[in-house]
């Protein structure tokens, strides 16, 4: 089983729509998760960590669900530059400095 | 930015020579990271440094090694590269102890014929 699993979708809508991934990940120790942006052909960026109370970012909102062993991230009122694949990362524990990536999902904002 | 840069961007070989790529970083980190990146499989871990001349292994280590002799530089080393090792290499540092945030390097693209 993979450590951390991601729908690689595509999603795609329009403009202004709200869109929510998930990411599931096995290890229930896992104590740090982040949400990464990557546009095609480069590298990926820091979006935003998750923290357990969650985390919001202007139109970003990433939700931790401890229980379940999900990450969410929301996008509300899409852009056509929100169009880019989002990678999802773990850090479990042991394994303190090792980081565990999903494969990302991808998202298409249409006009 | 994080200052790291890794070379060379690009790399075309055969099968069977001898492949380094290197990751350099500005900043003086103590933690560095090599990974690759395919489709379907996303990022996997290759080799990581938390420190000079100290390495450990990720979940896709076989066939290549890693060495750091000092802070700023961590080279992975492809002994015979194979085309299954054809990919997109990314490295990166993490600040800190106290500082979870892993930043990227733009990434070397190699293919193996």
């Amino acid at each position: 089983r993979k450590e951390v699993e991601q729908d690689p979708g595509p999603f795609n809508v329009p403009e202004g729509a709200t869109v929510a991934f998930n990411c599931t990940y096995s290890n229930s120790a896992s104590q740090s998760f982040f949400w990464y942006r990557q546009d095609c052909r480069k590298e990926p960026k820091l979006l935003m960590s998750v923290y357990s109370s969650g985390n919001e970012d202007g139109r970003f909102t990433a939700q931790l669900n401890r229980a379940s062993q999900y990450i969410s991230l929301l996008i509300r009122d899409s852009k056509l530059s929100d169009s880019a694949t989002y990678l999802c990362a773990v850090n479990p524990v042991p394994s303190f400095n090792k980081f565990y990536f999903g494969s990302g999902t991808k998202l298409n904002v249409k006009p | 930015d994080a200052g790291i840069t890794q070379s060379p961007r690009h790399k075309v070989t055969e099968t069977g020579t001898p492949v380094t790529l290197r990751c350099h970083q500005t900043e003086n980190h103590r933690y560095m990271y090599w990974y690759r990146q395919d489709p379907g499989h996303g990022l996997r871990l290759i080799h990581y440094s938390y420190g000079v001349k100290d390495t450990d292994k990720g979940e896709v280590s076989d066939g290549y090694s890693v060495s750091r002799s000092k802070t700023e530089d961590f080279l992975l080393t492809l002994e015979s590269a194979t085309s299954s090792q054809t990919s997109v290499y990314f490295c990166a540092i993490k600040r800190g102890e106290g500082e979870e945030t892993q930043y990227f390097g733009p990434g070397t693209r190699l293919l193996v014929l």
